[in-house]
């Protein structure tokens, strides 16, 4: 079983502060991350993902992402906040499928919903 | 252009009145999925398929059917749609990558159910 929690339902930064959106997962088996965005009125769209190589992911639009298996989590941040960042970011896990995990989805924590001060 | 589409994109409905949202995508994905987002609750899988003729449950099954006749099409029936399953739903194309999954999503089809 896998699950994910998102710190913070609301997250609020001033424009060109830090973002930080907080996830941890919960996997019984080694796990993929991943963070999508979803723009208003929009899809998701994948912002970037862990596969196992290198700890810190870059993704799109400046983001980047830690995988810390010591305090099971998969941070998003960025160092400056762009208005265009308001948006809904979802943290989501799945197992690979080699180490026995079902390739039966995505578990997505319950979304983060980031607002840009002007 | 690869992508995933939906049908329709809104859809308003009475409780009981059978409905069924469309699915498709073009890029030759054996896996496909079905989501629901509810304010707060993030996305919870409905269902999904390994590959043609091959469906199975997620978190939240009861009440939807879904059917895989086709690679491309991956079509969600609500036989008897009750408010409860007003929402925003999204369908999803994999392709493996390595040893995990990458998923593309539709743009989204929001349901009311009255």
């Amino acid at each position: 079983a896998q699950s994910v929690t998102q710190l913070g339902s609301h997250v609020s930064v001033s424009e060109g502060a830090l973002v930080l959106l907080r996830c941890n997962y919960s996997s019984s088996v080694p796990p993929y991350l991943f963070w999508y965005v979803q723009y208003p009125n929009q899809g998701l769209q994948l912002l970037l993902k862990y596969t196992s190589a290198a700890t810190l992911v870059k993704g799109i639009n400046g983001f980047e992402a830690e995988f810390k298996k010591s305090e099971t989590s998969f941070h998003l941040t960025k160092p400056s906040a762009h208005m265009s960042d308001a948006a809904e970011y979802f943290c989501a896990v799945s197992t690979s499928l080699d180490s026995g995990g079902g390739a039966d989805g995505l578990t997505f924590g319950k979304g983060t919903h980031l607002i840009i001060q002007p | 252009e690869a992508q995933v589409t939906q049908n329709p994109r809104y859809l308003i409905t009475v409780t009981g009145k059978k409905l069924t949202v469309t699915c498709s995508q073009n890029m030759n994905h054996e896996y496909m999925s079905w989501y629901r987002q509810d304010p707060g609750l993030g996305l919870r899988q409905i269902y999904y398929s390994m590959n043609v003729e091959v469906t199975d449950k997620g978190d939240v099954p009861e009440g939807y059917k879904v059917s895989r006749k086709e690679k491309r099409n991956f079509p969600l029936i609500l036989e008897s749609p009750s408010p409860n399953q007003t929402s925003l739903y999204f369908c999803a194309s994999s392709r493996r990558q390595g040893s995990s999954y990458e998923q593309y999503f539709g743009p989204g089809t929001r349901l009311t159910v009255t």
